[in-house]
């Protein structure tokens, strides 16, 4: 069945180094969907990628969605501590539900 | 805030008892879903409902079940619990039935649920 896996798992940065997560899909998404979830919260949707190529900005975010929509990163300049959460991209499976990916945790060091 | 509600925030119970965890969704949001997050794991998902009906089945075990009511509220019944059960049950809500095509999906603070 299709999986989504996002590399790396963890991530420890110094405050104000960038930060980059990648999600890798086994089929084509239709679209890409990316969530944060703060430490002891619930993910929040950030944003989502249709078309192949996509890119999208919100602040110090920019996300990806590859050529062959079987990929996608989410790219963070200058992190802070606010950035703190773990990262989840999500794809459609099929024509329904979603697929999370396993997610990235990031951490930053002050 | 979300707009989506659950209750309770925290249940700590036996192994071999039954729970019902409850969902509200925001408001006018058709679809509810729920997903289990253990330590350290992803979000998997468990079942979608739409407008009463059950939509999408995912990795749920059978001593689970849960259904929508006509005010659109679900509930998440879980049965003849085990130590593994243990984890975090989120519910989500969107507006339609693609259930992630197009759709963004809400989620709720969650229901953290101990077994003993």
């Amino acid at each position: 069945g299709q999986q989504v896996m996002q590399i790396p798992q963890y991530q420890h940065v110094q405050e104000g180094e960038d930060f980059t997560t990648y999600c890798n899909s086994s089929t084509t998404l239709s679209n890409i969907q990316w969530y944060k979830q703060r430490p002891g919260g619930h993910p929040v949707f950030l944003i989502q990628l249709v078309k192949s190529g996509e890119v999208k900005k919100q602040k110090r975010l920019t996300f990806q969605f590859g050529e062959a929509k079987k990929n996608s990163s989410l790219h963070i300049t200058a992190t802070q501590t606010t950035d703190v959460g773990t990262y989840f991209c999500a794809g459609p499976k099929g024509n329904e539900k979603l697929t999370f990916g396993t997610g990235t945790r990031l951490t930053i060091i002050p | 805030d979300s707009g989506v509600t659950q209750t309770p925030k925290h249940l700590i119970t036996a192994t071999g008892q039954r729970v019902t965890l409850r969902c509200s969704p925001r408001s006018g949001d058709l679809s509810v879903y729920w997903y289990q997050q253990s330590l350290d794991q992803g979000l998997q998902f468990l079942i979608q409902y739409y407008n009463g009906e059950e939509r999408a089945k995912g990795n749920i075990l059978e001593r689970f079940s849960a259904q929508q009511f006509p005010d659109l509220h679900s509930e998440l019944n879980l049965s003849s619990l085990e130590l593994g059960d243990s984890a975090l049950y989120f519910c989500a809500s969107s507006a339609g039935a693609s259930g992630g095509r197009q759709e963004t999906q809400y989620f709720g603070p969650g229901t953290r649920l101990l077994v003993l």
